[in-house]
Parts: structure tokens; sequence; C-alpha cells
């Protein structure tokens, strides 16, 4: 049962486009993370968030943006999307603080094709 | 930094058999131990745990034991199913850093 929400699930979108990709979650969690998932299975941090307000840039650079106005939803955001940005997005939560062997929680993912 | 390495897969079986998913990792301090799956069309899922040294993390059948002297975490399962195919990750995460997974290994169960 699924505490973390992505939608849409599948996307199919030209070149050019602007796409948000929406995250929630209901546990209240306050870190919340972006992961890029290639072909070959690797997970890529591309951003990540401690709480309102806090946006950070993970491991692997992105064109993409992030915003958290609200600790229940941290959308993914792409200007303008290219066919190099076809891949499956992971949006996943933790709870912060000290706890930081609590696990992370993830979504079922949004798999994006840019033709 | 920290790192985690894992056995390359894909690891093909059949039903009814001994698995074994190597995972090696480097770290500094005492980090805390993570196997998650990912069935297909699905995010990860956490399967087990461990957060200290000689912990054993076991759910659904499998388990793996933090090996603080070897920096392993090996997952085991004495008897897959078929609906045990999935992709299996290996992470850890150490105290004020983020979670730092495997390539993956995928398994696929034969009936």
């Amino acid at each position: 049962e699924a505490d973390i929400y992505q939608t849409p699930r599948y996307l199919v979108i030209g070149t050019g486009k602007k796409i948000t990709l929406e995250c929630s979650q209901t546990m209240g969690h306050d870190k919340m993370y972006w992961y890029q998932q290639d072909p070959g299975m690797e997970l890529h941090l591309i951003h990540y968030s401690y709480g309102v307000n806090s946006t950070e840039k993970g491991d692997l650079s992105s064109e993409s943006t992030v915003s958290r106005i609200r600790t229940e939803h941290f959308p993914l955001t792409l200007e303008s999307a290219r066919p190099s940005h076809t891949s499956q997005y992971l949006c996943a939560s933790s709870e912060a603080g000290r706890i930081d062997n609590s696990p992370l929680h993830f979504g079922n993912g949004t798999r994006l094709t840019v033709t | 930094g920290n790192s985690v390495t894992q056995m390359e897969g894909p690891v093909t079986l059949s039903e009814e058999a001994f698995l074994t998913i190597n995972c090696t990792y480097t770290a500094t301090g005492y980090p805390s131990l993570f196997w998650y799956v990912q069935y297909p069309g699905e995010g990860l899922q956490l399967l087990l745990k461990a957060t200290k040294a000689d912990d054993k993390g076991s759910n659904k059948g499998f388990e793996a034991t933090y090996r603080k002297e070897t920096t392993s975490f090996h997952l085991e399962k004495g008897s897959v199913q078929v609906s045990d195919s999935a992709v299996y990750f290996c992470a850890l995460i150490n105290y004020g850093q983020n979670f730092v997974f495997g390539p993956g290994t995928r398994l696929s169960v034969l009936p």
C-alpha cells in the first residue's frame, strides 16, 4: 500500500515541451528525493529536500528543477524536454533528523519518453 | 567516500534453488545497511535492513547479516520462487549523508 504517489505513471511528450512530474506523500516525512533510473537499473540522485523551502542538487547533474512549498508535495519540472531526458523518475521520502537509519519509501515512478 | 558493490547479473535460477547475491561496501564509521527489491513496473520496496554489526535482517524468507569484518551484507534465500523475480539493490546510509545504492542485480527464477 503506497503512501507516496507519483503522477503520471507514463508520459510521452514531444521535444521542447514543459512538463511537471508530481510527487506527494502522506507520511509527514521531512526529507524527499528524486532519483533518475537508467535502463541499466542504476539509480542516480538528482534532487533532494530537507523540508519546506529547502532544495538541493544531487550527485547527477540534471536540467530539471524542484520546489518544496508544502511538506507533502515535491514536484519536478523540466522547462524544455529533450530526448536525453527519457528515463524513469522515482520519488522517495524518509524521516529526517537523527533517525538516519530510517528507510526510503518510494513511489511507483514516472516513465518519461521524449520524442 | 561511501560506495556499494554488488555481484553483476542477471542471475537465473530454477524454482526452489538457493540464492545468494553478494554485496560489499566501503564506508567510514558505522553505516546502516539495506536491501531493496524492485518488481517490474514498480518503485523500490524495502526488503530488510540491519543497523549494526552482526545484526541479521530478515523478511519473506530472505536474510542478510551485517559483517563489519568483511564489510559485507550478502542476501540469501533458501528456496526461491518465480515471484521473487525482480531487481535487488543493496544500499547504505551513513550519519548525515544520503543513501548510496549499488547498481542492482536482476534475478530471474524459472519454473
